[in-house]
């Protein structure tokens, strides 16, 4: 997606956690997405923020900083079942207010 | 209740030749999103329906292709005229409420179209 950028992909050890970074640029800012995607999967939603801050649910977490055009994706307690794409997307009124993602980061989680 | 469906799931079809990808939203949502995925890449914004608002038709690659969504309901994707850069998969997307809203999109399972 335009001006969203992620890495494009990432390991970590299974119990640990990993924060996955998503950077953007964007006028008319109307909030951010995460999803989860497994291989040959379609993409689940997991988080949205709008306001800067950090949203919990559970092991994941999701943090915004307006000002900065950065957010980010903790996870905590890493599983085997957590190596999936995280695609971060953002809705805003330069867009249409349609949802654009970024590429995607790949986390592999390894024993 | 009943997610998004696409049908069909997998298509393969020779170069040349015109395809229709459908996608049943779930019942009452108003904002209909089509978007192309390739392998091992990010999805790709194709088209946007809100209610009865114009669709937003900023992302299709090519005038080979359309889609119309039927009575704020069901949407149908047609690719003209395939060529082999059209295989991927195109994921379906529907959401309660489009703009600015903060609901999330609900994906369908894909339509893997293979042009050979």
């Amino acid at each position: 997606g335009q001006n969203i950028d992620q890495p494009t992909e990432m390991t970590a050890t299974e119990g640990a956690i990993v924060q996955i970074n998503c950077t953007y640029q964007t006028s008319g800012f109307n909030g951010l997405f995460w999803y989860q995607q497994h291989a040959g999967e379609a993409p689940t939603f997991l988080s949205y923020n709008v306001l800067d801050g950090l949203e919990e649910k559970g092991r994941f977490s999701s943090f915004l900083s307006r000002s900065k055009g950065y957010s980010y994706l903790l996870l905590k307690e890493l599983q085997m079942k957590d190596s999936a794409s995280y695609l971060c997307a953002v809705k805003s009124r330069e867009y249409g207010n349609k949802l654009v993602f970024g590429a995607g980061t790949i986390l592999r989680v390894k024993s | 209740g009943a997610g998004v469906s696409q049908s069909p799931s997998n298509k393969v079809t020779e170069k040349g030749k015109d395809v229709e990808l459908r996608c049943d939203p779930i019942s009452g949502h108003t904002a209909l999103y089509w978007y192309r995925q390739s392998l091992g890449q990010g999805l790709e914004f194709l088209i946007y329906f809100q209610g009865n608002s114009a669709p937003d038709k900023s992302g299709l690659p090519s005038d080979r292709f359309s889609a119309e969504r039927t009575g704020g309901s069901v949407s149908t994707l047609t690719i003209q005229r395939t060529q082999q850069e059209d295989s991927a998969v195109y994921l379906c997307a529907s959401s309660p409420g489009g703009g600015s809203s903060s609901y999330e999109q609900y994906f369908g399972p894909g339509t893997r179209l293979t042009v050979t």
